[in-house]
């Protein structure tokens, strides 16, 4: 079965830096693309940034465009999200998410990870 | 940016209810919406992709439905594990959610 585990997760000060990691098992790591997608306290999901199967191309919400980076290991079955210049509002539970594609072609989200708890805080 | 816009954003039901959870997004999305049910601590799960394509394992009483820029979610009879926060995703360009919905107790 498909499991997504996270790590990395803790507390940081404005400014700084933590990379997580997503370990992947249950399927074949580098045929799909991934993404990670966060959540504040009490508040709803957004999507943080992409990566396909590849790593040809990556994708980020302007939220996080310039700070944040996306990479795989596909030899390792693992993702990272490397978070510099990290700010309050950055405060969430960070997914990471497998996604598959409809018979369109089109990438949604099928697996997810059980999350882990970044917080930015002096 | 495409946004999405669920209504209503807190649902009070009773077991055995139809329910109707409404998407709208501001621009047309095709069929390309996507949604998920989560539970509080708990990471979101897949229960409808393609607007109306069952996901594998979910219960037949979910199903969805619309295309262009209008959506809904119905649950056919609420079940006590069905109480949960709801959210849709466009997925045609880029990813965007809608900003849940909760089903709570009557």
């Amino acid at each position: 079965q498909v499991q997504l585990v996270e790590s990395g997760g803790g507390v940081v000060q404005p400014g700084g830096s933590l990379r997580l990691s997503c370990a992947a098992s249950g399927f074949t790591f580098s045929s799909y693309g991934m993404h990670w997608v966060r959540q504040a306290p009490g508040k709803g999901l957004e999507w943080v940034a992409f990566i396909r199967h590849d790593a040809s191309t990556q994708w980020y919400a302007d939220s996080v465009k310039g700070r944040f980076t996306i990479s795989r290991d596909n030899s390792k079955n693992t993702l990272y999200l490397q978070m510099n210049s990290l700010r309050p509002e950055d405060t969430a539970v960070h997914y990471c998410v497998k996604d598959t594609y409809d018979s369109s072609g089109k990438y949604y989200f099928d697996y997810w990870g059980q999350g882990t708890l970044v917080t930015v805080s002096s | 940016d495409i946004q999405m816009t669920q209504s209503p954003s807190t649902l009070s039901a009773s077991v055995g209810d139809r329910v109707t959870i409404t998407c709208r997004a501001s621009q047309s999305i095709s069929g390309y919406l996507a949604w998920y049910q989560q539970k509080p601590g708990k990471a979101p799960n897949l229960l409808i992709y393609k607007a109306s394509s069952l996901q594998n394992g979910v219960p037949s009483r979910f199903s969805g439905s619309g295309s262009g820029t209008e959506f809904t979610l119905t649950i056919s009879s609420l079940q006590p594990d069905d109480f949960a926060t709801y959210y849709c995703q466009q997925y045609t360009t880029y990813w965007t959610f809608g900003q849940g919905t909760k089903v709570e107790i009557k």
